[in-house]
C-alpha cells in the first residue's frame, strides 16, 4: 500500500508568491494533520481534519495560511503571500480514529524555501 | 514553549555504548509515542505506550511510560550506527486527535 503522498518534495519561491502544498492520505484513514518542522521550533501542528472537517486550526500561524480537505483522499495547504520566515519542511500525516494507539503515518515532507 | 521537553538535545556516542533519552512534561497524556526520523524523511513510529508504568522492548530499545503518564524514557543498549537519527516523543490528547511533539534528540552513533 502507498503511504502518505506529498507534493512537491521541494519548492523554491520568491517572497510574495502563492505556495500550494498537496497531500494524499492513506486510504481508509479519517484524520489528517499538517505539521511544520524547523530547527528552531521543531515539529509544530498547524491544523488537523477529522472526516474532512477542520477540527483545530489554532496552530495556523496567521491568515496567510489556509488548508482545505475537499474529500477523503486529498488536502492542500496554501500560503499566500509567502514570506521568508515560512521556509520549513511541511509534513502531512494521517491516522485512523479507531483504537487507542493513534499512530501517525507521515509523508516525506515538502521542503519550502522562500527567498 | 514546548509542551514536551526532551533531553539531551544532541548526543554523539561510540558504537556499543548505552544511552537514555528523556521526554518530560507537566501534562498528562492518554498515550505517548516515540518516533525516529532520518534526514529527508518523515518520522516513523517506533512504539506507543498507553498505561502508566508500562515498559516495552523493541530489540535493543526499551521504552518506559512514567507512572503519572507525564514522562517517558527511551534506552538504547549497545548502540549501532544504524540507530543514528532524530528521536521524537509525542503525547496524545485524550481523544487521540492531537499529538504534541517534543523538541527532539539528535543521536549520532559513530562506528
Amino acid at each position: 500500500d502507498a503511504g502518505v503522498i506529498q507534493s512537491p518534495r521541494h519548492e523554491v519561491t520568491e517572497m510574495g508568491q502563492e505556495v500550494t502544498l498537496r497531500c494524499k492520505p492513506i486510504s481508509g484513514h479519517n484524520s489528517l494533520f499538517w505539521y511544520r518542522q524547523t530547527m528552531m521550533r521543531g515539529l509544530e501542528l498547524l491544523i488537523y481534519f477529522n472526516n474532512n472537517v477542520p477540527i483545530d486550526d489554532s496552530g495556523m500561524p496567521e491568515d496567510r495560511f489556509s488548508a482545505k480537505m475537499p474529500n477523503a483522499s486529498f488536502s492542500t495547504l496554501k500560503i499566500q503571500p509567502s514570506e521568508p520566515r515560512d521556509s520549513a519542511v511541511y509534513f502531512c500525516a494521517s491516522s485512523q480514529d479507531r483504537g487507542r494507539t493513534g499512530e501517525l503515518f507521515f509523508g516525506e515532507g515538502s521542503r519550502l524555501t522562500v527567498l | 514553549t514546548q509542551l514536551l521537553e526532551q533531553s539531551p538535545q544532541f548526543l554523539s556516542i561510540q558504537e556499543g555504548e548505552n544511552l537514555t533519552v528523556y521526554c518530560n512534561s507537566s501534562s498528562v497524556f492518554s498515550s505517548l509515542q516515540w518516533y525516529r526520523q532520518e534526514p529527508g524523511e518523515g518520522p516513523v513510529l517506533l512504539v506507543t505506550v498507553v498505561t502508566g508504568g508500562e515498559v516495552k522492548k523493541l530489540k535493543r530499545l526499551t521504552f518506559q511510560f512514567g507512572d503519572a503518564r507525564k514522562d517517558s524514557s527511551l534506552h538504547i543498549t549497545a548502540a549501532q550506527p544504524g540507530d543514528t537519527g532524530l528521536y521524537l516523543c509525542a503525547g496524545a490528547s485524550y481523544n487521540f486527535n492531537k499529538f504534541y511533539f517534543g523538541s527532539g534528540t539528535k543521536l549520532n552513533v559513530k562506528p
